[in-house]
């Protein structure tokens, strides 16, 4: 079976870091690009970073550039994003999503998402 | 950015009924659109990918059509369980999210 499971979510202080984690299993991670979405409470969906299938390829929203970093380790079948400078419109259910393909494709598997809360 | 604007922004129909949600592209997206529907507490999840195809497993009264900048998602006969969000996205350009569509019980 597919799944992924993010952790690392929780209760951060404004300006603080925090790194999420998403363990893939059920398929072969090292062959599919990745990408983190995120859901304010009562909100849409908003797109947040993508890594391709060897980690050559990024890309940021506007929102999160040169705060946060989306990096993978195929050995251990394991998607990261790392959180810095963090603010309060960053409180979000984050998703752990993967892509149909190795570059950019439809979004065809989701984790069930970690909340993040930043507030002091 | 490529913008999504999706609409209505809620939908209120009866089971058994048909139900038709817009998307529409600020600038040609193509054919690379895709619908997801998420139920409340859950993750979202694939329908329709490059506008017209169906996930795994999604049941043929889901049916997407458009290109360019005009995508239609259609549910042809209303289950109970179909009464969601939907959202479309595209990847022509990066990744936008429309902002959905709540399809609710009338």
């Amino acid at each position: 079976e597919v799944q992924l499971v993010e952790s690392g979510g929780g209760l951060v202080q404004p300006g603080g870091s925090l790194r999420l984690s998403c363990s893939a299993s059920g398929f072969t991670f090292s062959g599919y690009a990745m990408h983190w979405v995120r859901q304010a409470p009562g909100k849409g969906l908003e797109y947040v970073s993508a890594i391709n299938f060897d980690g050559q390829s990024k890309y940021y929203a506007d929102s999160v550039k040169g705060r946060f970093t989306v990096s993978r380790d195929n050995s251990k079948t394991t998607l990261y994003l790392q959180m810095t400078s963090v603010r309060a419109e960053d409180t979000a259910v984050y998703y752990c999503v993967k892509d149909n393909g190795t570059y950019w494709d439809a979004f065809d598997i989701w984790g069930q998402g970690t909340m993040v809360t930043v507030s002091s | 950015e490529i913008v999504l604007t999706q609409s209505p922004a809620t939908l209120s129909l009866s089971p058994g009924e048909r139900a038709t949600l817009s998307c529409r592209a600020s600038q040609s997206v193509g054919i690379y659109l895709a619908w997801y529907q998420q139920q409340p507490g859950q993750a979202p999840r694939l329908l329709i990918f490059d506008a017209s195809n169906r996930a795994t497993g999604i049941p043929a009264r889901f049916s997407g059509n458009g290109s360019e900048t005009d995508f239609t998602l259609t549910i042809s006969s209303l289950e109970p369980e179909d009464f969601a969000v939907y959202y479309c996205q595209q990847r022509s350009n990066w990744f936008t999210f429309g902002q959905g569509t709540r399809l609710e019980i009338k």
